[in-house]
């Protein structure tokens, strides 16, 4: 069975560029997170979607952050335009009920804005 | 905002040695969980104690909790160096998702 699946695992961009990334949770799972990770900041949760809906986006640093989540199978994340402070590792995660149980982690996707 | 601190930040023992790493919150929970995040890779979910327990094992794992002081500790037995990864307690806020410490580095060297 497979876990939850990210792309790309590392993205290399330029300032200014859009970044999407992307994620599929487990299947059956209706509940979805991003989060990123930073030496200075540790583990922070972004968003969440529970059944496709975005549920707490409090998270998400500024208006050049979006994610969606279309249907159950696939969710994105969407920097536009990025910056170098917004070099992480993003995580996703999906959890089989409302996001207080255990959540799956995808392995990540390592981002470098240079 | 950080509802879990992990304490110490960075652990190293030599195997076979127990490695116990505590957890403090903030708010009141319903639950707590535990996640080992070894390097380069995504957390891994290794146990949950409600509100309402006091302690729980699973294997060499063993955790406690003590909602009068909001604190949970993990203790590790008879570790091994596959153990060495970073672990990060995760709380819930009632109608929130997990909160997530900084963790706890443990290094077990051979």
């Amino acid at each position: 069975d497979a876990g939850v699946i990210q792309s790309p695992r590392h993205e290399v961009t330029e300032m200014g560029q859009e970044v999407t990334l992307r994620c599929k949770p487990i299947s059956g799972h209706n509940s979805l997170f991003w989060y990123r990770q930073t030496m200075m900041r540790g583990l922070e949760l972004l968003i969440y979607f529970n059944n496709n809906v975005p549920i707490d986006d409090s998270g998400m640093p500024e208006d050049r952050f979006s994610a969606k989540m279309p249907n159950a199978s696939f969710s994105t994340l969407k920097i536009q335009p990025s910056e170098p402070r917004d070099s992480a590792v993003y995580f996703c995660a999906s959890s089989s009920a409302s996001g207080m149980w255990e959540q799956y982690f995808g392995p990540g996707t390592r981002l470098t804005v240079t | 905002s950080q509802q879990g601190e992990e304490d110490p930040q960075a652990l190293s023992i030599q195997e076979g040695e127990n490695a116990t790493m505590n957890c403090s919150y903030k708010t009141s929970i319903n639950n707590l969980q535990w996640y080992r995040q070894n390097s380069g890779r995504g957390l891994v979910h290794l146990i949950l104690i409600r509100s309402n327990e006091r302690e729980k094992h699973s294997g060499r794992l063993r955790v406690t909790l003590d909602t009068s002081k909001k604190s949970s500790s993990l203790l590790i037995t008879a570790s091994r160096a596959a153990d060495t990864a970073s672990y990060f307690c995760a709380t819930d806020q009632a109608g929130t998702a997990l909160i997530f410490g900084k963790g706890t580095t443990l290094s077990v060297s051979s």
